[in-house]
Order: C-alpha cells, then sequence, then structure tokens
C-alpha cells in the first residue's frame, strides 16, 4: 500500500530560529501533498495544499510567510516554519493520495516544540 | 458549511463489550466518508472509505456504516489493542478537502 514518510518525527528549536519537516511519498508519484497541523485532544485542521511545479494554497488563517511550502518534485514536499515562537508548538501531519479512488495517506507527523 | 461530528467523545469499555461510534456530516458535495484510526503521537491510519447510503465495509473486529446523514463504526468484542481515538472525515467535492471530525477516543479495558 501507499506509504507516506515524515521527517523529523521529533524536533525542538529555540525561538527565532526556523525548522523544516520534509514529507516524502514513497512507492507513488503525489502531485498534491496536504498539511495539517493538530493540537492536543482535538483533531486535524488543514493547513495548507502543497501543489508540484506550483505554489501552495493557503487556508484562511494561515500565515504564509511563517509557513513556507515547497513541493519540488513528485514524491516530496516540506514545511519550514520560520522564526518559530512556542505558540508554533503542535503536530504537524503531512498526508498525500495515491489514486483518486483510495483512501488518504498520512504521515507519522512531527512533534514540533519550541523553547 | 461543511462539517463533520463525532460522538461520543471519549468511550470506555470493557474487552468484549460491543458498541458503536456515531459521524454525523454535512459535506458538500460528498465524495468518501473516511475513518481513521490514530495512536498517540502518530498520525491517522486509514480504515475504510465509504462512498454511498448503504455502503458497509468490514475490518476484524471493525465495520463501518453509512446513511445519508451519519455513518457508524460498529466495534464488535474489543480488545485493549483497539484503544485508540477513531476519526471521521468527508471528503467535499466542492472544496476537495477532507473535512475531520474532533474524534472519538476508545479505552478498552482487559
Amino acid at each position: 500500500g501507499a506509504v507516506v514518510s515524515q521527517h523529523p518525527s521529533r524536533v525542538i528549536c529555540k525561538s527565532g530560529t526556523s525548522v523544516k519537516i520534509e514529507c516524502r511519498s514513497l512507492d507513488f508519484q503525489a502531485t498534491t501533498m496536504f498539511w495539517y497541523r493538530q493540537f492536543p485532544k482535538q483533531s486535524l485542521m488543514l493547513m495548507a495544499t502543497s501543489n508540484e511545479g506550483s505554489k501552495a494554497t493557503y487556508e484562511q488563517g494561515v500565515e504564509k510567510d511563517k509557513f513556507l511550502i515547497n513541493h519540488a518534485s513528485l514524491t516530496l514536499s516540506t514545511l519550514t516554519v520560520t522564526s518559530a515562537h512556542p505558540e508554533d508548538s503542535s503536530f504537524y501531519i503531512c498526508s498525500a493520495r495515491e489514486r483518486v479512488d483510495y483512501g488518504y495517506t498520512f504521515g507519522s507527523g512531527t512533534r514540533l516544540t519550541v523553547v | 458549511e461543511d462539517q463533520v461530528t463525532q460522538s461520543p467523545e471519549a468511550l470506555r469499555l470493557q474487552e468484549g463489550e460491543s458498541s458503536s461510534l456515531n459521524c454525523s456530516y454535512t459535506v458538500s458535495g460528498l465524495r468518501g466518508l473516511f475513518w481513521y484510526r490514530q495512536d498517540p503521537g502518530k498520525g491517522p491510519e486509514f480504515l475504510f472509505t465509504l462512498y454511498s447510503a448503504g455502503e458497509e465495509k468490514e475490518k476484524e473486529r471493525l465495520k463501518a456504516t453509512l446513511t445519508k446523514k451519519e455513518s457508524f463504526l460498529h466495534i464488535t468484542a474489543p480488545k485493549p489493542e483497539d484503544s485508540a481515538t477513531y476519526l471521521c472525515a468527508g471528503h467535499s467535492g466542492n472544496t476537495g478537502k477532507l473535512i475531520f471530525g474532533q474524534g472519538t477516543t476508545l479505552q478498552v479495558k482487559p
């Protein structure tokens, strides 16, 4: 089945620094990938849709300058949290869909802690 | 507005005690109702996709059903390893987005 790999699984960074999270589709090509954010005991909130070779589409209220998304190839999308602050601490998850009639496959998530 | 609501928020069962989780949805141009399992600190794991009212799918002790307004995840004779948060999500054909419910956290005690 489809596998989506996400790295790192955990990262701690200092306030003001930037952090990059990678999302790879291992056995299929994904022209579109999705980035979600999940707060403790809450559900997944879509942040942006990443499109290969073009600009990402951000959801309302998501700062595009803070959460930079790059989808440079059919198997890799990256999310960079720039100038991170403690309030950016969260669980970030990516997903992709191998085929229209398949379910969405999620990565294992990245726990970001900004200190 | 697209919305997915799950109930209950939390459910505690004894091992072997069957029950059902509810997912009510209002999703424009629904193109699939998804069920996922999420363990703490992990990403969601795909369980089922249902596309039309009346459809049912089964996997081990889990069975998902769909009506025009709701979906149910039935758990038969659950085991402690079934403990997890179960997420329901509707795929909107109008927006192309996956709308998630808040989840039901299931705890199965031995």
